[in-house]
């Protein structure tokens, strides 16, 4: 796979749930980020790590959204006790270094519902 | 609150014919301008991108236009095509982080 690839692709959850968002970036890249994307609306920057570490998750719009990068690949978006307004799709990019002018690679994302 | 503004929210525009869109920003910290294309089902994927330094960039059939002073920058697609239907998003840059406008959905008709 070329690709970022997240799971799953789609996702319905009932209100309280918990849900687990996976992303897995490109092999070797450094830099991982997480999207919102409501529907009608542009991607809107949730958290960044870099490696395994947290740099910024400044847009995360509550406590019940947490992220982790343990090894520094793989990376999941966990939302908590989910509600109506946390239904949108999902996207998670990687990078290939910290460096700002580096492109942002997407992936499909996950839609996610809330019942 | 939105930093980059976006417009038209849609637009069609015959095969062969120009579609252009618009994006304002405040942010002087903003140091790279990215379009990106969107298809349903899919995540955005980088389609041309200008610095703050070149007023023009042109990639084939792509053009941005970026105007400092006014904070403005725009996208005009030449010879458009059926298989350019899609949703554009223009979006800035500051650090690592990208700010997006709300995006025009672009319909070309054969």
């Amino acid at each position: 796979g070329a690709g970022v690839s997240q799971s799953p692709r789609y996702k319905v959850a009932k209100r309280g749930q918990d849900v687990a968002l996976r992303c897995d970036p490109i092999s070797g890249h450094v830099s991982l980020f997480w999207y919102q994307q409501a529907l009608g609306q542009g991607p809107e920057f949730l958290t960044y790590f870099q490696n395994e570490a947290q740099l910024d998750k400044s847009g995360l719009p509550s406590d019940r959204f947490f992220a982790e990068r343990p090894e520094g690949s793989v990376s999941t978006l966990k939302i908590q006790r989910t509600q109506q307004e946390d239904s949108a799709v999902y996207l998670c990019a990687s990078s290939l270094t910290a460096a700002s002018y580096n492109e942002q690679f997407f992936g499909p994302g996950t839609r996610l519902t809330v019942l | 609150q939105q930093q980059v503004k976006q417009s038209p929210q849609s637009l069609i525009v015959q095969k062969g014919g120009i579609s252009i869109i618009n994006c304002a920003y405040e942010n002087t910290a903003f140091d790279y301008f990215p379009w990106y294309q969107q298809f349903p089902g899919k995540g955005p994927a980088l389609l041309i991108a200008i610095r703050p330094d070149v007023s023009e960039k042109k990639e084939g059939r792509f053009t941005i236009s970026f105007n400092k002073s006014a904070k403005q920058f725009s996208l005009h697609i030449m010879d458009s095509q059926p298989g350019d239907s899609a949703t554009y998003f223009c979006a800035a840059r500051s650090d690592y982080k990208l700010s997006f406008g709300a995006g025009t959905t672009v319909t070309v008709r054969a």
